[in-house]
């Protein structure tokens, strides 16, 4: 099965704050994707890359940032996080070989007090 | 618009019943995916069925790409079933993954 890997799995932050979700895979997919959904509903795409040094914003606006440096490695960042941002992060990657199927990380439960 | 809709919203199952989840989907989607899921979060891709059928243990997917539609098939359902089930599709000549609102499924025991 995929082996793409977030952390931290949960984390509990003030207000201001600076935070860095990291994700990595390593399946050597260049297609990765940062996806917020609130609990049990709907996920949005807020971030995805085609490959290393390529980043786009998704549907849903976000204050985060991404980057992609290397293939294997899609960090996103909150330069002052707010309570608004509480939320599940997930990151996906897929194979770029024509079928598309995407893999989840366990996702990043943030909670911004 | 590009879209993607499941039904039921919510379902809620005695243990040992069978159920099916559908997924209706835009002429712009393609390339469907079935997602589960569980209860601590973790999203765990179940069926890639652009067409036709496909099946896994208690689990099967069949997909119309011509009437726009695919099913999600639980025989026999257990407790560990529960969670939240997503269709999904890409969006046509484009890049991204468009999801369903989701089915909430609840098993009984």
């Amino acid at each position: 099965e995929a082996d793409i890997y977030q952390t931290p799995r949960y984390l509990v932050i003030g207000t201001g704050k600076k935070i860095t979700l990291e994700c990595s895979q390593t399946m050597g997919h260049d297609k990765m994707y940062w996806y917020q959904q609130d609990p049990g509903m709907e996920l949005h795409l807020i971030h995805y890359s085609y490959g290393v040094n390529s980043t786009e914003k998704g549907d849903l606006s976000s204050e985060s940032t991404v980057s992609r440096i290397r293939t294997e490695h899609f960090p996103l960042t909150l330069e002052s996080a707010r309570p608004s941002h509480t939320s599940q992060y997930l990151c996906a990657s897929s194979d770029p070989q024509g079928v598309e199927k995407l893999f989840f990380g366990s996702g990043t439960q943030l909670s911004v007090l | 618009g590009i879209q993607v809709e499941q039904s039921p919203p919510d379902l809620i199952l005695q243990e040992g019943a069978n159920s099916t989840l559908r997924c209706n989907f835009s002429d712009s989607v393609n390339n469907l995916q079935w997602f589960h899921q569980n209860p601590w979060g973790q999203l765990i891709n179940l069926f890639y069925i652009p067409s036709g059928t496909k099946q896994n243990g208690r689990l099967s997917a069949t997909t119309v790409a011509t009437e726009r539609y695919s099913l999600l098939y639980i025989s026999s359902s257990q407790t560990t079933d529960s969670g939240v089930y997503f269709c999904a599709g890409r969006e046509t000549g484009g890049f991204k993954t468009i999801f369903g609102a989701g089915t909430r499924l609840f098993v009984k025991a």
